[in-house]
């Protein structure tokens, strides 16, 4: 059972490049969501998904595409990166429900020159 | 809108010290509230939760955290610091929209623990 992965755990681009960053679970969560982290700002919701085909925006969406075609994965693609985009992205998954844990992968460390 | 405001960006105590992190929410319905920690270079990792079955919630590695509604506050507690409890923590509400769950969380408080 790894949890949640995500892949790669560092990467740098340059300004109007594009990308991905991969997620997955492997506990059959219907509920994931991304994040991202910036100092002294918590995390911020990105987009989110309560299932596969079912895809929804969060607080800070602009200049992110996400997609849903299994459960197990959800990946956020940034389509024309940009210096604002240098952050730390997590993905997380859950049961849903107000009141069930989301797990957390490790992060991916983004930096755009 | 529900909302978390954690007071200290940083705490410093020594080791063996009493731990204690501050977390104030704001919800219009009875909360769902959360800690999490995250260690350096690591993703969030939940320490506790609140879901009204208790006001006095204990989670790992030795914290807990008291729910007080006349205070609005969940604030977390270690009777004795360690210094592998050095993280930074986070406390979160939880919310839903249109039928999915939110994290709002807090702005993170970083923990120093001194020799």
């Amino acid at each position: 059972n790894a949890g949640v992965t995500q892949t790669p755990k560092f990467q740098v681009l340059k300004t109007g490049q594009s990308m991905t960053l991969q997620c997955a679970q492997d506990m059959n969560h219907e509920y994931m969501s991304w994040y991202r982290q910036d100092p002294g700002m918590g995390l911020r919701l990105i987009h989110y998904s309560v299932g596969a085909g079912i895809t929804d925006q969060g607080e800070v969406p602009n200049g992110y595409n996400v997609s849903r075609s299994t459960t197990e994965d959800f990946p956020l693609r940034l389509l024309s990166a940009a210096p604002s985009q240098t952050s730390v992205y997590f993905c997380a998954s859950s049961y849903g429900g107000r009141y069930n844990e989301q797990f957390f992968g490790p992060g991916t460390r983004l930096t755009v020159l | 809108a529900q909302s978390v405001t954690q007071l200290g960006s940083h705490v410093s105590v020594s080791e063996g010290a009493l731990v204690l992190l501050r977390c104030n929410y704001s919800s219009s319905v009875p909360p769902y509230l959360f800690w999490y920690v995250q260690y350096p270079n690591q993703g969030l990792q939940l320490l506790l939760k609140y879901t009204s079955a208790a006001t006095l919630v204990k989670g790992i590695n030795g914290f807990e955290a008291e729910f007080k509604k006349s205070e609005t506050s969940f604030h977390l507690t270690k009777p004795s610091a360690h210094m592998s409890d050095a993280a930074e923590y986070f406390c979160a509400v939880s919310d839903m929209i249109q039928g999915a769950q939110k994290l709002v969380f807090g702005q993170g408080t970083r923990l120093t623990i001194n020799p």
